[in-house]
């Protein structure tokens, strides 16, 4: 049973425009959500966060937006830069008050810049 | 200097066999994991050890077992390797309470 899905296993934007990726998850406890990135032989690199009590988190090029109702989260890269193209991994976690630090990943959206 | 480091980064090794890979954190974190990442490419945790004691153990076979000798090490033990445990193994640590995990480069084991 995969809690955070990421329906689309690529994403191709051309340099300068915007890349959004989605993520959708199941588990209603979750309320924390984080997206990775991952290049090649490389481990997963945190990128942005966000608390289920918001709805938007903006950091630079990156905004991630949480639609609790939808249980969907969506990244947003604008301006989307040839760098950029990696695996992103949406992920989440339950705090509650046996916080373990335990991540749920989604199985990945390939992105793709073409210059 | 690297935060998260894990050894070897490749292993192929014959069915049967008995590895450990070791990885080590110089980031001051309580918090350690083992993740798997499998031909799916999912990235599923595996154990979650926190001063040295255990606090995640999702459902894995015995034959994996996991040692923190302290809390900057967590090193992974397999016995009796299969073909179906290949795969990408990763390290990550955090403070506890604070899941912005750091991941260490990975570590593909072959079985053949």
């Amino acid at each position: 049973d995969q809690q955070v899905k990421q329906n689309s296993p690529s994403l191709s934007v051309q340099e300068g425009r915007i890349s959004i990726l989605n993520c959708d998850y199941t588990n209603s406890m979750f309320d924390y959500f984080l997206w990775y990135k991952k290049y090649p032989a490389e481990g997963p690199t945190f990128l942005i966060s966000i608390s289920s009590i918001k709805d938007k988190n903006e950091d630079g090029r990156f905004t991630v937006f949480l639609n609790k109702s939808a249980k969907h989260l969506s990244l947003h890269i604008v301006p989307s830069q040839p760098g950029d193209s990696a695996v992103y991994f949406c992920a989440a976690s339950a705090h509650g008050s046996s916080n373990t630090g335990k991540l749920i990943f989604g199985q990945g959206t390939t992105l793709q810049v073409k210059p | 200097d690297t935060a998260v480091s894990q050894t070897p980064k490749y292993l192929v090794t014959q069915m049967g066999n008995d590895k450990s890979i070791k990885c080590e954190q110089n980031l001051g974190h309580d918090t350690m994991y083992w993740y798997k990442q499998d031909s799916k490419k999912f990235l599923k945790i595996m154990f979650s050890y926190n001063n040295k004691e255990l606090i995640i153990n999702e459902t894995v076979p015995n034959r994996f077992s996991p040692k923190s000798p302290d809390k900057a090490h967590l090193n992974l033990h397999i016995n009796s390797l299969e073909l179906g445990d290949s795969a990408v193994y990763f390290c990550a640590s955090s403070h506890r309470g604070n899941t912005e995990a750091f991941f260490g480069q990975g570590t593909r084991l072959t079985v053949v």
